[in-house]
Order: C-alpha cells, then sequence, then structure tokens
C-alpha cells in the first residue's frame, strides 16, 4: 500500500540553524501538506501546497519557513533560524481527488 | 478561533465493549469531518472520513454526523487492546482543505 515517506526520522540542530525537513507524498496524490505537534499538544496545520504553490498557510508559518517541490517527488519543509520553540514533531500529509489525507511518520525536530 | 473540542479521556472500555468518542466543533462553515487514530509516538492515521449528516460504517467502526448541533462521533464495535490509542476529531472548512484538530480522547481497552 502506498505511504507517504518522511526524512530524517530525528534532526538535532542548534538554534539559528536551518533544517530542511523532507518528505515524499504518495504518488499520484496532488495536495501536500505540512503539520507540527508541539509534545503533548494538539496537531497544527502549516501550509498546504497545489499545482506548485502554496494554497493555504496558518499564522504559524511565518517568513522562517518556506516549501518547495524541488522535483516530481519531493517535498520540503525549509526551517531558516530555528528557535527552541520549534521543537515538535513535523508531519507531511498529502491527498488526491479527495480530502482524505494520510500522513507520513513524522520528523522529530530537538532545537538545543 | 474555531475549536474542536474532544474529552481528553481517558476513556476505559472492557475489551469486547462498544467505545463512543465524541467531537463539537464551532466552524458552521466546517464541510468534511474525519477521526484519526494516533498511537502514542506515531504519526495520525485515516480512520473514517464522513461528509454528509448521517451514519458511516467502515467495519467495526462508525462515524455519525450532525451538522446542525456541530457534533461528530465515532462508535467502535467489539473494541480490542489494539484499540488502545488517542483519537483525533478533524475537519476541513470551505475555505480550504487544511484540518483543524481536537486534542484528542485517549481510549484505553482493558483485557
Amino acid at each position: 500500500e502506498p505511504e507517504v515517506t518522511q526524512t530524517p526520522s530525528h534532526q538535532v540542530t542548534q538554534m539559528g540553524q536551518e533544517v530542511i525537513l523532507r518528505c515524499v507524498p504518495i504518488s499520484n496524490h496532488l495536495y501536500f501538506y505540512w503539520y507540527r505537534q508541539i509534545l503533548g499538544q494538539k496537531v497544527e496545520f502549516l501550509v498546504s501546497f497545489y499545482n506548485n504553490e502554496i494554497s493555504e498557510k496558518s499564522e504559524i508559518f511565518d517568513d522562517q519557513f518556506s516549501v518547495e517541490r524541488p522535483d516530481g517527488s519531493n517535498f520540503t519543509l525549509k526551517i531558516r533560524s530555528t528557535k527552541l520553540e520549534d521543537s515538535a514533531m513535523y508531519f507531511c500529509a498529502s491527498s488526491g481527488q479527495v480530502d482524505e489525507q494520510y500522513f507520513g511518520p513524522g520528523t522529530r525536530l530537538t532545537v538545543t | 478561533q474555531k475549536e474542536v473540542e474532544q474529552n481528553s479521556g481517558p476513556l476505559s472500555v472492557p475489551e469486547g465493549a462498544i467505545a463512543s468518542l465524541n467531537c463539537t466543533y464551532s466552524d458552521r462553515g466546517s464541510q468534511s469531518f474525519f477521526w484519526y487514530r494516533q498511537y502514542s509516538g506515531k504519526s495520525p492515521e485515516l480512520i473514517m472520513s464522513i461528509y454528509s449528516n448521517g451514519d458511516k460504517e467502515d467495519g467495526r467502526f462508525t462515524a455519525q454526523l450532525n451538522k446542525a448541533s456541530q457534533y461528530v462521533s465515532l462508535l467502535i464495535r467489539d473494541s480490542q487492546p489494539s484499540d488502545s490509542a488517542t483519537y483525533l476529531c478533524a475537519h476541513s472548512s470551505n475555505s480550504g482543505y487544511a484540518l483543524n484538530f481536537g486534542k484528542g480522547t485517549s481510549l484505553l481497552v482493558t483485557p
């Protein structure tokens, strides 16, 4: 069964450093998303991406965040200058023609 | 702020019983509703989607939606210990596909 994959599974970085989180969505899906979940809190929407552009973004997705689909399979989330409060699980999701979203296993980002 | 409210639990049910999980939402523009299961340390796993008022059944799971009351529920029949997890209610609105999640209800199925 097709699934969303994410790398790395765990990323440790120092405050102020840039990180890139990578995702490979399900191959025939058209919509891609990033969510985050701070430990003990709810899953929060960051951004959605369709047809090579951002279609929606939340207040969390400020100028330090960017997304890119550099090729036909990868979808990336870049955080330019990480802060302690960026420590969270970051989930990539994708959906096809309907809006059922399938989540990847997540990347645990730890900012020290 | 448009909220999704769930009882945090834990909800404890014996093996073989019916577990009933409830969710209310404040956004009247909500169009699509979803239940996800999340095991500790894992990602959300889609269980059910429901788009119109009424019941939708899939195996041991039944989702119920009442848009007038802004209420959605999930019933799990013949609960198994492997169903022990946190169940997340989510919805998208008519302005896009972004999912708005509740904090989840922790379910414990005891043997």
